[in-house]
């Protein structure tokens, strides 16, 4: 079945550095990819997407690009801020389905 | 503030009571989700339903239960509760057709003893 693999955390860095959370799947098909955020004592939210192959998604200052050659969606920020500390929650949803299949989660801190 | 409604928040449960997760959505949302997430597990899917009057099974749906009577409410029934089902519970709701973002509700965290 379909599976999301993401690197182990917890992670932490200091302000301003920069950030790679890699992410890779298995899928048949052509599935969408998510990243979605979790901030302490919240529900997940969506951060990007990107929908087909060499798709780059975008927001907060966060990209990750859609490649399918690699099967990964790797999430990169070029300068963190202690506002970024998060669960950090890569995702596939296969073309057609209702479903989205989540990784494991990467828990991220930011030290001032 | 439209979005997606749990309750309770927090609840401590005996082993083998019944116990009920509420979940409403005002965003009039096709489909619906039940998820677990545990500690190094992610979030791993329970139950979901596509549409009003039906409902499927995740990954994970053994000692759990789910009914869609209508569009706004989808609870979530454990019919005799057990420890391993200790975690935290989010609904989420997501516009049918295509690779829509799916909407959290701020979870239900439980407790079996």
């Amino acid at each position: 079945g379909d599976s999301v693999t993401q690197m182990e955390g917890p992670v932490t860095l200091s302000e301003e550095a920069f950030l790679t959370i890699n992410c890779t799947y298995t899928a048949t098909g052509y599935p969408s990819l998510f990243w979605y955020v979790q901030y302490p004592g919240e529900g997940l939210q969506l951060l990007l997407k990107a929908t087909k192959a060499d798709d780059k998604g975008s927001n907060k200052g966060f990209e990750a690009t859609y490649r399918k050659e690699t099967t990964s969606f790797h999430l990169e920020k070029g300068s963190v801020q202690v506002s970024d500390s998060a669960v950090y929650f890569c995702a596939l949803s296969d073309q057609g389905a209702q479903k989205l299949v989540f990784g494991q989660g990467t828990r991220l801190t930011i030290n001032p | 503030i439209a979005g997606i409604t749990q309750a309770p928040t927090s609840q401590i449960l005996a082993a083998g009571r019944r116990m009920t997760l509420r979940c409403t959505q005002d965003m009039r949302h096709n489909a619906m989700y039940w998820y677990r997430q545990d500690l190094g597990l992610g979030l791993r899917l329970i139950h979901y339903s596509n549409t009003a009057g039906t409902t499927g099974k995740g990954e994970v749906p053994d000692g759990y239960s789910v009914s869609r009577a209508n569009t706004d409410d989808f609870p979530l029934t454990l019919a005799s509760a057990v420890p391993s089902q200790t975690s935290v519970y989010f609904c989420a709701s997501k516009a049918s057709g295509g690779p829509g973002e799916l909407f959290f509700g701020e979870g239900s965290r439980l407790t079996v003893l």
